[in-house]
């Protein structure tokens, strides 16, 4: 069964805390994206990958960090340094044969307690 | 920063009425999708325009696309309560862009059953 997995679906952090985000995917999807959402707000791009071990910072990069050590893989880390880290937070895996479209985990939402 | 804009930000219809949502966009694209998002999931790709089409259709879905005026539509006909979801516009500029896919900030559509 393809597709894009995203783990855990809720994650609890205490503030100082790092955190990691999994990102999974067996779509041989040589391309994926990290985005933050907040309520009732679009998707804000932190950081992408367009090939392994080769990741590029988006829009909202600073406070998190990410490797791509292999294709299927994309983990997020909120480090300490994000000064507001409750979100929504979802993973996607594009495919760009002939066009574009985005396969979309089932997200993750953080909160800080 | 936010490519795609959409416009309304929320929009209550009746069942069998159309919803039409607009997406303004600011620099040139390869091609522009629009997705659905229903609460708290991921985003599923509905359906995408090439920057050279004008109109495309898919079941009760109808996307324009000007890029003079960098906007497209999508209309949802004969609207169902399933209908009920956040939609959102997405653009990509190709390798000129970064391979970067931007999502703008979702119109809430309600449908009353």
């Amino acid at each position: 069964d393809g597709g894009i997995t995203q783990s855990p679906k809720y994650l609890f952090r205490k503030e100082g805390q790092n955190v990691t985000l999994s990102c999974e995917q067996n779509l041989n999807h040589d391309a994926m994206y990290w985005y933050r959402q907040d309520p009732g707000q679009g998707l804000r791009l932190i950081y992408y990958s367009q090939i392994v071990n080769d990741f590029q910072k988006g829009d909202i990069a600073e406070g998190y960090s990410v490797s791509r050590e292999k294709k299927e893989s994309f983990p997020l880390t909120v480090t300490s340094a994000q000064k507001n880290p409750t979100a929504f937070y979802l993973c996607a895996s594009i495919t760009w044969a002939g066009h574009t479209e985005a396969f979309f985990g089932q997200g993750t939402r953080l909160t800080v307690v | 920063s936010q490519q795609g804009e959409e416009d309304p930000q929320a929009l209550s219809i009746q069942e069998g009425e159309n919803a039409t949502m607009n997406c303004s966009y600011k620099t040139s694209i390869n091609n522009l999708q629009w997705y659905r998002q229903n609460s708290g999931r991921g985003l599923v790709h509905l359906i995408l325009i090439r920057s050279n089409e004008r109109e495309k259709h898919s079941g009760r879905l109808r996307v324009t696309l000007d890029t003079s005026k960098k906007s497209s539509s999508l209309l949802i006909t004969a609207s169902r309560a399933a209908d009920t979801a956040s939609y959102f516009c997405a653009t990509d500029a190709g390798r000129t862009g970064g391979f970067k896919t931007i999502f703008g900030a979702g119109t809430r559509l309600f449908v009353k059953a």
